[in-house]
């Protein structure tokens, strides 16, 4: 069993659609993180949390350390979001390396 | 761009090759990781720099791998006599010390390895 488990694996949305997409993890951690993806490879950090919630501008992404999840949130999807949202968590130890999710492809329509 | 650099940004060689990679950190970010990401999965931790003391390495790193960070600003990631499982994009991400609690890690865009 992976150490970091995302769902949905695969996405399709309509645009204008709330979008919700799932992080379980099972190790302790410092922090927890949501990266997007685009094709050809590049990764762009979106939130980094500790506790609690975040928001930056349709993006909202919130984490319950007591349950070890963590959500984040599309409001008003619009295709140009379409991509590969990653969860990655930071363990406790020194050296800040992140452990990730396999991530969840969205694609919204128009 | 986040301002980490990778060169090349494509690389096809064929099996029995050796290859070197390198990545170009943000110039004041002390910490440099090196990632592997194959198709359908999330990238899996490689190594870790902090300045130019190689920290922690995996145990997916065999011994045809080896990183360097020789002055503790640029690292290469060596691949020798590759295989056709090392095809995978390698990734590069820096970020600042965390005691200053900022621990973003600023990713590159990657070198794709295609090992025919």
């Amino acid at each position: 069993k992976n150490e970091v488990e995302q769902s949905p694996q695969n996405l399709t949305a309509q645009e204008g659609e709330f979008i919700t997409i799932n992080c379980s993890y099972s190790v302790g951690i410092s922090a927890l993180h949501w990266l997007q993806q685009h094709p050809g490879g590049g990764i762009v950090s979106l939130f980094m949390l500790s506790s609690g919630k975040k928001k930056h501008g349709r993006l909202i992404a919130t984490i319950n350390i007591q349950e070890k999840h963590s959500s984040l949130h599309i409001t008003a999807s619009h295709p140009r979001d379409s991509a590969v949202y990653i969860c990655a968590v930071r363990g406790s130890g020194a050296t800040n390396k992140l452990i990730f999710g396999t991530g969840t492809l969205l694609a919204v329509q128009p | 761009d986040t301002g980490v650099s990778q060169d090349p940004r494509h690389k096809i060689t064929k099996r029995g090759q050796n290859v070197t990679f390198r990545c170009d950190p943000i110039s004041e970010h002390n910490r440099l990781y090196w990632y592997r990401q194959t198709l359908g999965q999330g990238p899996e931790f490689l190594t870790y720099f902090q300045n130019e003391a190689q920290l922690e390495k995996s145990r997916l790193l065999s011994d045809r791998f080896s990183a360097e960070r020789p002055k503790g600003s640029f690292s290469t990631l060596e691949i020798q006599r590759t295989e056709q499982g090392d095809s995978a994009m390698y990734l590069c991400a820096s970020s600042a010390d965390i005691r200053l609690s900022t621990d973003t890690q600023y990713f590159g865009p990657g070198t794709r390895l295609t090992v025919l």
